[in-house]
């Protein structure tokens, strides 16, 4: 059974750029897609891509582009997601989600237990 | 991308109560279709996927149904650990996107 633990807790100045890891336990850490979705306080759901490290694609939601990285790193089962230039709009908790894909759907689960990232001056 | 409305936006229940929140989607989606619920300060968690297939472990009260455009999550019976937020999910294309959620309050 997977089980996706994040980093913690930051703090950010305008402008500046934070790093969030997830790693993963147990079952096979290559053959599926971890996303990153985050939620805004008091808001809902949104993803922001996803990474198959088995083959080191990501791919993003275009209201991130240019500004979002995610990564991952096989030899620690570790994912993460980078977003720069940040602006207080970008205060959130950010989640990883295992991606599961069966023959024909797919959904998240398990997901991390989420980091609040605060971007403030 | 495809949106995603939900309703009621919030509903107030008692424990016990048949609970049913609405999806729609802006366009067919087939079967690609997730439910998921949270509670404050926690992470989503999976209750239903493939618009009516039960995640394993989740209680038999919950239900889902519906297929195209229209879904239904069903609570048979309302239990004091249901009170959360439920969001759908659609998994037709990428981006995968979420309704705003249903907010099941104590009456």
């Amino acid at each position: 059974q997977v089980q996706l633990v994040q980093s913690g807790a930051e703090v950010k100045k305008p402008g500046s750029s934070v790093k969030v890891s997830c790693k993963a336990s147990g079952g096979t850490f290559s053959s599926y897609a971890i996303s990153w979705v985050r939620q805004a306080p008091g808001q809902g759901l949104e993803w922001m891509g996803r990474i198959i490290p088995i083959l080191g694609i990501a791919n993003y939601a275009q209201k991130f582009q240019g500004r979002v990285t995610i990564t991952a790193d096989k030899s620690t089962s570790t994912a993460y997601m980078e977003l720069s230039s940040l602006r207080s709009e970008d205060t959130a908790v950010y989640y990883c989600a295992k991606e599961y894909s069966s023959s024909l759907y797919n959904w998240f689960d398990p997901w991390g237990q989420g980091t609040l990232v605060t971007v403030s001056s | 991308d495809i949106q995603m409305t939900q309703s009621p936006s919030s509903l107030s229940a008692s424990v016990g109560d048949r609970v049913t929140i609405t999806c729609r989607a802006s366009q067919s989606i087939s079967s690609y279709l997730n439910w998921y619920q949270q509670k404050p300060g926690k992470a989503p968690k999976l209750l239903i996927y493939a618009a009516s297939s039960l995640q394993s472990g989740v209680p038999s009260r919950f239900s889902g149904s519906g297929s195209g455009t229209d879904f239904t999550l069903t609570i048979s019976s309302l239990q004091p650990e249901d009170f959360a937020t439920y969001y759908c999910q659609q998994s037709y294309s990428t981006p995968p996107t979420f309704g705003p959620g249903t907010k099941v309050d104590i009456k």
